[in-house]
């Protein structure tokens, strides 16, 4: 199976910081990679799929790039509503495997 | 409005059975691939299975093989997991999407499976 590493696992930021989540898969996914967002309670959301394409009606200040074997999702300005857990899911090869997730909490 | 709506779960003994349905209205669900994703008490998301538009193909996390069946009604416009042979492990809330090959992303609510004695 193919191992998603996600980093940081937890971190502290503050309403208009720019956040950076890394995402390493253990071997090359091309860019079968999907960025997800779940509030505590609340259904995950997909915001990135293709590795950069932004999912309908997400807002443009997510970005994701990457390809192979390093991904990173981007929050140009971090806002309240962003406060969320993500993951990254690859989808190269069965199964598909979700990232651990990064905690994103108010500094 | 797209709605995925999942029903079955509950309080069941380790090595007993459920089955998990997911109803779908708003989408063509008969063009979709459809995925069971679960996720443990406190812990992160994993992938379960899912299974093509007809039905023809279907994949297994490890974890699962030879304990659940994925399965679709595409008439009801329906999706199943049959879950055999359950363990403490198994215990999450179990939801119902569409996301894979798709540009759309579908989920449920999601239901609660506890394997518990």
């Amino acid at each position: 199976d193919i191992q998603m590493t996600q980093s940081p696992s937890a971190m502290s930021a503050s309403v208009g910081d720019r956040v950076t989540i890394t995402c390493r898969a253990s071997q090359g996914i091309s860019n079968y990679l999907a960025w997800f967002q779940q509030k505590p309670g609340k259904v995950p959301k997909r915001l990135i799929y293709a590795a950069s394409s932004l999912q309908s009606g997400v807002p443009s200040r997510f970005s994701g790039s990457g390809s192979g074997t390093e991904f990173t999702l981007t929050i140009s300005s971090l806002q309240p509503e962003d406060f969320a857990t993500y993951y990254c899911l690859q989808h190269n090869s069965y199964p598909p495997t979700f990232g651990g997730g990064t905690k994103v909490e108010i500094k | 409005e797209v709605q995925l709506v999942e029903s079955g779960g509950g309080l069941v003994q380790p090595g007993g059975s459920l089955r998990l349905s997911c109803a779908a209205s708003g989408f063509t669900f008969s063009s979709y691939w459809m995925s069971w994703v679960r996720q443990a008490p406190g812990k992160g998301l994993e992938w379960v299975a899912n299974i093509k538009q007809d039905g023809s193909e279907k994949y297994y996390v490890d974890s699962v093989k030879g304990r659940f069946t994925i399965s679709r009604d595409n008439a009801k416009n329906s999706l199943y997991l049959q879950m055999n042979s359950l363990r403490a492990e198994d215990t999450a809330v179990y939801y119902c999407a569409s996301f894979l090959y798709s540009s759309k992303d579908y989920w449920g609510q999601g239901t609660l499976v506890t394997v518990s004695s």
